[in-house]
């Protein structure tokens, strides 16, 4: 089973800042695996980024994720107030179980 | 605009059964893979179980198999979770969500593309 580690637990940021999230996996992955999603309280989860890098429909390009092998980031270039929210990395692999890493709060600071 | 819309939760005593539903408004239903996601209170997202299409192919994580049932209507464009054995640590919002793929020149993409909003199961006596 791969482990996906979100890093750090919780980010604290103005609007207007640059968000970066890690997620390491514990060994090596395909980047078409890898995705990252929102979620704001109370809400379901929002698909953001597929393939490690590609954009879903309806994300704004402040929005980017990159890596390959076992590190992967997200990036938020400027920070808007509907971006406080959490965000986790997922594995979706050739065979379950499909991982998602422990998630990282992104704060108001 | 596809929507998934889950029902069937509610409080349930342990050692006991629920069925949850999850109703897609989707023609296209029966050509997607079909999951069940879960979040126990103040948790993050763990992944509970999965279908294929035609409903040949079924998986399960570890800490529901032989408890959870996975299967799928696609006349009624809708996947069903029979959840039996219930304990306290089933205890969470399930969500219902449907595998998207993108295939390129050197990849095949997957994830989880669209989501329901959820239904809680609260496992207590």
């Amino acid at each position: 089973e791969i482990v996906l580690t979100q890093s750090p637990g919780t980010l604290s940021l103005a609007p207007g800042e640059r968000a970066t999230f890690s997620c390491r996996a514990s060994q090596s992955v395909r980047s078409g695996s890898l995705a990252w999603f929102q979620q704001r309280p109370g809400q379901a989860p929002r698909l953001l980024i597929f393939g490690a890098s590609t954009r879903a429909t309806d994300v704004p390009d402040r929005f980017s994720g990159s890596g390959s092998g076992t590190d992967f980031t997200l990036s938020i270039s400027r920070l808007e107030p509907e971006d406080f929210a959490v965000y986790y990395c997922q594995h979706y692999g050739r065979a379950p179980p499909y991982t998602f890493g422990q998630g990282t709060t992104l704060e108001i600071k | 605009e596809v929507q998934l819309v889950e029902s069937g939760g509610g409080l349930v005593q342990p050692g006991g059964s629920l069925r949850l539903s999850c109703a897609a408004s989707d023609v296209t239903f029966s050509n997607y893979w079909m999951h069940w996601v879960r979040q126990a209170p103040g948790k993050g997202l763990v992944w509970v179980s999965g279908i294929e299409g035609d409903g040949s192919r079924t998986d399960y994580a570890d800490a529901v198999r032989d408890r959870f049932s996975i299967s799928r209507d696609n006349s009624k464009n809708t996947v069903y979770l029979q959840m039996t054995s219930l304990r306290a640590e089933d205890t969470a919002v399930y969500y219902c969500t449907r595998l998207g793929a993108r295939t390129t020149v050197t990849t095949v993409m997957r994830y989880f593309e669209l989501w329901g909003r959820g239904t809680l199961v609260t496992v207590s006596s």
